[in-house]
């Protein structure tokens, strides 16, 4: 059993860029949820995918967006880059029916530089 | 909204000295709780969770946590430390039936001395 794998590891991007991170959810696990690290801080819930739709969302502004895909691997892309979004991004996956709660896996997250 | 709280930001303890790491939370009704353990530059490995029945829950690592309802806490321990559990600990809470949306606490450091 493979488990949740992000990429790429780490990123360097120019203010106002935008930036695409992949992750590859646990194999059968059909949930994949986004969260941000802020160097020193507990991670933050950007929003969750359930079976390919947006099934909640954090107290983050549009330009963060996302995608699953019917593999449910999933995208975050975040648009005009700002300095305070470097962080470690990290994506988790699960399964279960939607609302359900189950152990959630990390992966080993992206981290991202914005200059 | 739920609320973690980790009053500790960072503890220094001596290998095989004892281990607890404090964990409160503000939320109308019981969370599950977790316990997180994160390396330098990695991401989240669990070692514990509770969702219901018995209050002392076992984990990997020779970790255990309980959980006390009425002091809202969910406390973290290990009666032996070994240099390799230094490492930052998080604790984090899911309202019941909110799907994995997990609300974690600002982390707890953790030095240990040889």
């Amino acid at each position: 059993e493979t488990g949740v794998t992000q990429s790429p590891t780490h990123l360097i991007k120019t203010r106002g860029q935008q930036v695409t991170l992949r992750c590859s959810s646990q194999s059968g696990h059909n949930t994949v949820s986004w969260y941000q690290q802020a160097l020193g801080q507990g991670p933050q819930f950007i929003f969750q995918y359930y079976r390919e739709e947006e099934n909640g969302r954090g107290n983050f502004p549009p330009r963060f967006s996302g995608l699953q895909f019917p593999n449910y691997s999933s995208e975050l892309n975040v648009n005009a880059l700002e300095l305070d979004d470097s962080a470690l991004y990290l994506c988790a996956s699960s399964q279960g029916r939607k609302g359900t709660d189950t152990e959630a896996f990390f992966g080993q997250g992206t981290r991202l530089t914005v200059v | 909204a739920q609320s973690v709280t980790q009053p500790d930001i960072h503890i220094t303890v001596s290998e095989g000295a004892s281990l607890e790491l404090r964990c409160n939370y503000s939320y109308g009704a019981t969370p599950y709780l977790f316990w997180y353990v994160q390396s330098p530059g990695q991401g989240l490995q669990l070692l514990l969770k509770y969702f219901s029945g018995d209050t002392l829950v076992q984990g990997i690592k020779g970790f255990e946590a309980e959980f006390k309802r009425s002091q809202s806490s969910f406390n973290l321990r290990k009666p032996s430390v070994h240099w390799s559990d230094a490492a930052e600990y998080f604790c984090a809470v899911v309202v019941t039936g909110g799907g994995n949306k997990l609300t974690f606490g600002t982390g707890t450091q953790l030095k240990v001395e040889l």
